[in-house]
């Protein structure tokens, strides 16, 4: 079964780091371009970030553009999204999601998502 | 950035109707627009992507149409497990961009 499964979330201070992880199985993951994306509580759906499967281009939604950078391992078929300097906004579930093969980029596999809390 | 505007905001519905969502991209997006579902506490699902295309595994009642800037989700004959927030997203420019999402609800 294709699928990604991701971790890491959790309750963090204002201004500190985490780092989300994102598996993936049934599927090599360095032949996708992925995705992060969050939904803070009770909101809509805001993408975050976009790699190729090559690793060489990622895109950064300006929210959280110089925060955030995201990383492969192609050994463990994971993807990385390393968060600094977190604000109160950050709070969030944030899903990793495959690229959809195509010429759109749409999101055809999503994990069920890592909460992420930025609070004092 | 493209802004993507999504009415109505929510529906009320009974099961056996039909139900339509709109989305309208701030500019052209030729027909790189997708649809997800999504239900409370649960992952987003795709169900169409390139606009018109239904994603494998999503029922034949889900329909999707429009370009440029106009697009539209149909849902022939609501079924119970079709209460859920639907949200669209562009997919032709960087940041994607998603609607602010259509609740679905019973009537």
């Amino acid at each position: 079964e294709v699928q990604v499964v991701e971790s890491g979330g959790d309750l963090v201070q204002p201004g500190g780091s985490l780092r989300l992880s994102c598996v993936g199985s049934g599927f090599t993951l360095s032949s996708y371009n992925m995705n992060w994306v969050r939904q803070a509580p009770g909101k809509g759906l805001e993408w975050v970030s976009y790699s190729r499967g090559s690793g060489s281009t990622m895109y950064f939604a300006d929210s959280v553009k110089g925060r955030f950078t995201v990383s492969r391992d192609n050994a463990k078929n994971s993807l990385y999204l390393q968060m600094n300097r977190l604000r109160a906004e950050d709070t969030a579930v944030y899903y990793c999601g495959r690229n959809m093969m195509g010429p759109d980029d749409c999101i055809d596999v999503w994990g069920k998502g890592t909460t992420v809390t930025v609070s004092s | 950035d493209i802004q993507m505007t999504q009415s109505p905001s929510s529906v009320s519905a009974s099961v056996g109707d039909n139900v339509t969502i709109t989305c309208r991209a701030s500019q052209g997006i030729s027909s790189s627009l997708a649809w997800y579902q999504q239900k409370p506490g649960k992952a987003p699902k795709l169900l169409m992507y390139s606009a018109s295309n239904l994603q494998g595994g999503v029922p034949s009642r889900f329909s999707g149409s429009g370009s440029g800037t106009e697009f539209t989700l149909t849902i022939n004959s609501l079924q119970p497990e079709d209460f859920a927030f639907y949200f669209c997203q562009q997919g032709d420019t960087f940041p994607l961009t998603f609607g602010a999402g259509t609740k679905v609800e019973i009537k």
